[in-house]
């Protein structure tokens, strides 16, 4: 069982580029969740997904787009990259009503 | 806007004593609430679940307590051990349905032999 799983685990990224985080889960769940977590701030909700096809912000949505096309795939996307979205970006899921994450191990993203 | 505090960004306690972590929260009324585990370099565990309706959780060496009108949860874990060292999260469910999980900063437990 792979659970979640996270690609690139790290990139290094110069400002104005471009990238997507990949999240895939092989669980069947219907919520996924793509975080970042800065030393002193603690894990901040960026997007997530409570079903295929549909998104909602979270707490730091700015920069940052999302999409759901298949139910066990959530993808980021940064059109721009700035240096202040350099960050661990963990993906999350859940069976729908249940309440407990499963956690990706985490994509190291650099921006200089 | 809501808030969750972790009572300290780092605790140390001696091996074998009891290990005891707080999470505040205000301005919501969680559904539920729960506990991770995270070690370094890897993503968060679960480890807990409460719900509103409960007072008391327990699993092997851990506990947890959920007091609505104080808005605070305790998490206990007895007879400490090394291997318990980690970063400990308190998560709220801050949304309707149980869809949208906030989490508060995490307290670092060290456990010294």
């Amino acid at each position: 069982n792979a659970g979640v799983t996270q690609t690139p685990k790290f990139r290094v990224l110069k400002t104005g580029q471009s990238m997507t985080l990949l999240c895939a889960q092989d669980m069947n769940h219907e919520y996924m969740y793509w975080y970042r977590q800065d030393p002193g701030m603690g894990l901040r909700l960026i997007h997530y997904s409570v079903g295929e096809g549909t998104t909602a912000k979270g707490e730091v949505p700015d920069g940052y787009n999302v999409s759901r096309l298949k139910k066990q795939n959530f993808l980021l996307g940064l059109e721009s990259a700035a240096p202040s979205q350099t960050s661990v970006y963990f993906c999350a899921s859940t069976l729908a009503g249940t309440g407990e994450l499963f956690f990706g191990e985490g994509s190291r993203l650099t921006v200089l | 806007s809501q808030k969750i505090e972790q009572n300290s960004e780092a605790l140390n306690i001696q091996e074998g004593k009891t290990a005891t972590l707080t999470c505040n929260y205000t301005n919501y009324s969680p559904a539920y609430l729960q506990w991770y585990r995270q070690d370094p370099g890897r993503g968060p565990v679960f480890l807990l679940l409460i719900r509103e309706n409960e007072k008391e959780k327990r699993k092997e060496r851990l506990k947890v307590t959920f007091d609505t009108t104080l808005k605070q949860s305790l998490f206990h874990i007895t007879a400490s051990q090394p291997a318990d060292s980690a970063t400990y999260l308190c998560a709220l469910e801050t949304g309707g349905g149980y869809q949208k999980v906030t989490f508060g900063t995490g307290t670092k437990l060290q456990v010294i032999p």
